[in-house]
């Protein structure tokens, strides 16, 4: 069992600029969710799939945001145009059932 | 949406101390959950209780659906303990349909001095 794994774990960009997230689940879950994380706060639900399906993002999500996941198994997420406020922990969560599991996250930092 | 408020906010203790941190919750929840956020970010999923009690080491969790409660109990603390402890919680779809998606409270703060 390697665990959710994300990549990069770090990504400093300029106002402006396209990011994207990879993330990389337990093989055998079948859920992944997406929540982002601002300093001194708790995580905050974007979207969630189960397998291949996006059943629901948060009003969070803007227009500039998209996640995929493709094949049901890795999924990315992807910022466009990247704004100050975007800066914060992208973390990744995957599950079987109920409980969920999480990666290491991706720390964004927009200059 | 459901609202979810932990206490206390900070909590610094001696090695060797006991504690318990409390999650309030405002509506009906099918899936609770506790977790540690250790000093590198990194969420580790404690329990999943959506009622009752388990125990697992030094940790152990009691949720009472009913009154919308859950406590964390943590003994003999070690500093590696310290971080940041999250209660989330299912936001109940009354359909019947729970897609998992958490709500997390604002969190309890943990320093544990050797």
């Amino acid at each position: 069992d390697t665990g959710v794994s994300q990549n990069p774990r770090h990504k400093i960009t300029k106002r402006g600029q396209n990011v994207t997230f990879r993330c990389d689940p337990i093989s055998e879950h079948n859920r992944l969710y997406w929540y982002r994380q601002t300093l001194g706060q708790g995580p905050e639900f974007l979207t969630y799939f189960q397998n291949e399906a996006q059943l629901e993002k948060s009003r969070l999500l803007s227009d500039r945001f998209s996640a995929e996941r493709p094949k049901g198994s890795f999924s990315t997420l992807e910022i466009q145009r990247t704004e100050q406020g975007d800066s914060a922990m992208y973390l990744c969560a995957s599950s079987s059932d109920r409980q969920q599991f999480f990666g290491p996250g991706t720390r964004l930092t927009v200059l | 949406g459901i609202q979810v408020e932990q206490s206390p906010p900070d909590l610094i203790l001696q090695e060797g101390a006991n504690s318990t941190l409390r999650c309030n919750f405002s509506d009906s929840v099918n899936n609770l959950q506790w977790f540690h956020q250790n000093p590198w970010g990194q969420l580790i999923n404690l329990f999943y209780i959506p009622s009752g009690t388990k125990q697992n080491g030094r940790l152990s969790a009691t949720t009472v659906a009913t009154e919308r409660y859950s406590l964390l109990y943590i003994s003999s603390s070690q500093t590696t303990d310290s971080g940041v402890y999250f209660c989330a919680v299912d936001n109940f779809n009354a359909g019947g349909t729970s897609y998992g998606k958490l709500t997390f409270g604002q969190g309890t703060i943990l320093t544990v001095h050797p």
